[in-house]
């Protein structure tokens, strides 16, 4: 079962770009990358998934570098509505039980 | 469209009693996850369905929980003699096949007096 490793908490300030890095040293061969969002009082959101290099969608876009044992999530020109705790999974997508397993996350807070 | 729904939005419940939890997952979705979250914690698998194949209970925390799903589409928690310990928001998840992306529910608070 692949680890992930996150910051706790980070703080930025709306228009800022923001990145997230989450570290899996031991990543397998076919985990693929995940993040999900999660505000107060809901479910979590899916943002974004990847293998490897770049990944980019209309709300995020994810780094993987060469060896993937990290990834970064990046959060371009953030507003205040962006405050939540984001979540980083390594899994395999045929595999329901790696998938499934969430750390800490990171908690971040936009100020205005 | 609809997305996952449960209900109750919230349950308060003595110690000791047995509850039930329901999920509704987004139609044709054939994967239905349920997983825990205490106060200011990440999320616990708990149960994980995918089609008519037996399901994952690997991550249920005693024998007090259990779960079914009738028809491969809604799906009941059901926590029997529920312990203080117990209080967290219980939620449910669906995606079209195992692994990919899970679009949540709102969740249930339970909370265990």
């Amino acid at each position: 079962l692949a680890k992930t490793t996150q910051p706790i908490s980070m703080d930025s300030y709306e228009g800022q770009e923001v990145n997230i890095t989450c570290s899996h040293n031991n990543i397998a061969t076919n985990d693929y990358i995940t993040w999900y969002q999660q505000f107060p009082s809901q479910g979590p959101r899916f943002i974004i998934q990847g293998y490897k290099t770049k990944v980019t969608n209309e709300v995020a876009s994810l780094f993987i570098p060469a060896d993937r044992k990290s990834s970064t999530l990046s959060l371009p020109r953030v507003s205040l509505s962006d405050t939540a705790v984001y979540y980083c999974l390594v899994g395999k997508r045929g595999n329901a039980g790696n998938m499934l397993t969430f750390g800490g996350g990171t908690r971040l807070m936009v100020k205005p | 469209g609809a997305g996952v729904s449960q209900s109750p939005s919230n349950k308060v419940t003595e110690k000791g009693k047995d509850v039930e939890l329901r999920c509704d997952p987004i139609s044709g979705h054939t994967a239905l996850y349920w997983y825990r979250q205490s106060l200011g914690q990440g999320l616990e698998f708990l149960i994980y369905f995918q089609g008519n194949s037996a399901p994952d209970k690997s991550g249920l925390p005693s024998d007090r929980f259990s779960a079914e799903r009738t028809g491969g589409s809604v799906s009941t928690l059901t926590i029997q003699r529920t312990q203080q310990e117990d209080s967290a928001v219980y939620l449910c998840a669906s995606s079209l096949q195992q692994g990919v992306e899970q679009y949540f529910g709102p969740g249930t608070r339970l909370t265990v007096t």
